[in-house]
């Protein structure tokens, strides 16, 4: 299994940025996957899961109607459209793969390396 | 939501020691809590689920324990490995939440 982020950048407070998260390595249309960031000396921040149809989408209170979580099975790549940013959305974002296909809003049991989010006010 | 509070902040201890790390939550998640582990510059990596139920290979020092709002993740026989953060994690409820981390260092 690997998920690989990209699409981190340094950029202003108000603008917009797409992250992606190409999977291998397993059925990826059957799991969910969830977006988490960490701010630079913080903790975990759990951001958004979406299923593995898509069909449904979750997302932290922090983020919700600023953020967009989407995925194309066919590309195994899952996105988050990160709009209106903010100083505090400064972070490392990792993808993460649902532990089990039972259920969502689960563990994760495989994640990125990691993708950087730079805004500045 | 639900808020986990992680104690100690900081754990120093030596290897071969025993390491017990708190996490608190501010209502019942049942025993829908995970542990991970978060060495520097990498991402976490699951250690427990479900409160006592090990991820695949895991070694059997560590052990997960508690139900409702307090659970314990117990670290037998430290390794020189295991100095890294601890974060636990709900699936009680939405949105799903983590604590704010305990480093166990070495002392």
């Amino acid at each position: 299994v690997q998920l690989l982020e990209s699409g981190g950048a340094s950029i202003q407070a108000g603008g917009s940025l797409r992250l992606s998260c190409e999977a291998s390595g397993f059925t990826f249309a059957s799991y969910a996957i969830n977006w988490v960031r960490q701010a630079p000396g913080r903790g975990l921040e759990w951001v958004a899961e979406i299923s593995g149809t898509g069909s449904s989408t979750y997302y932290a209170g922090s983020v919700e109607g600023r953020f967009t979580i989407s995925r194309d099975n066919f590309k195994k790549t899952v996105f988050l459209q990160m709009d209106s940013l903010r100083a505090e959305d400064t972070a490392v974002y990792y993808c993460a793969k649902s532990l089990t296909t039972e259920w969502l809003g689960g563990y994760f049991d495989y994640w990125g390396q990691g993708t950087l989010v730079t805004v500045s006010s | 939501e639900i808020v986990l509070t992680q104690s100690p902040a900081t754990l120093s201890l030596s290897p071969g020691e025993s390491a017990t790390l708190s996490c608190r939550a501010s209502q019942s998640v049942s025993s829908s809590l995970a542990w991970y582990q978060q060495k520097p510059g990498q991402a976490p990596s699951l250690l427990i689920y479900d409160s006592t139920t090990r991820a695949p290979g895991i070694p059997g020092r560590f052990s997960g324990d508690g139900s409702g709002t307090d659970f314990t993740l117990t670290i037998t026989n430290l390794e020189p490995e295991d100095f890294a953060v601890y974060h636990c994690q709900q699936r009680g409820r939405w949105p799903l939440t983590f604590g704010g981390g305990t480093a166990v260092e070495m002392k």
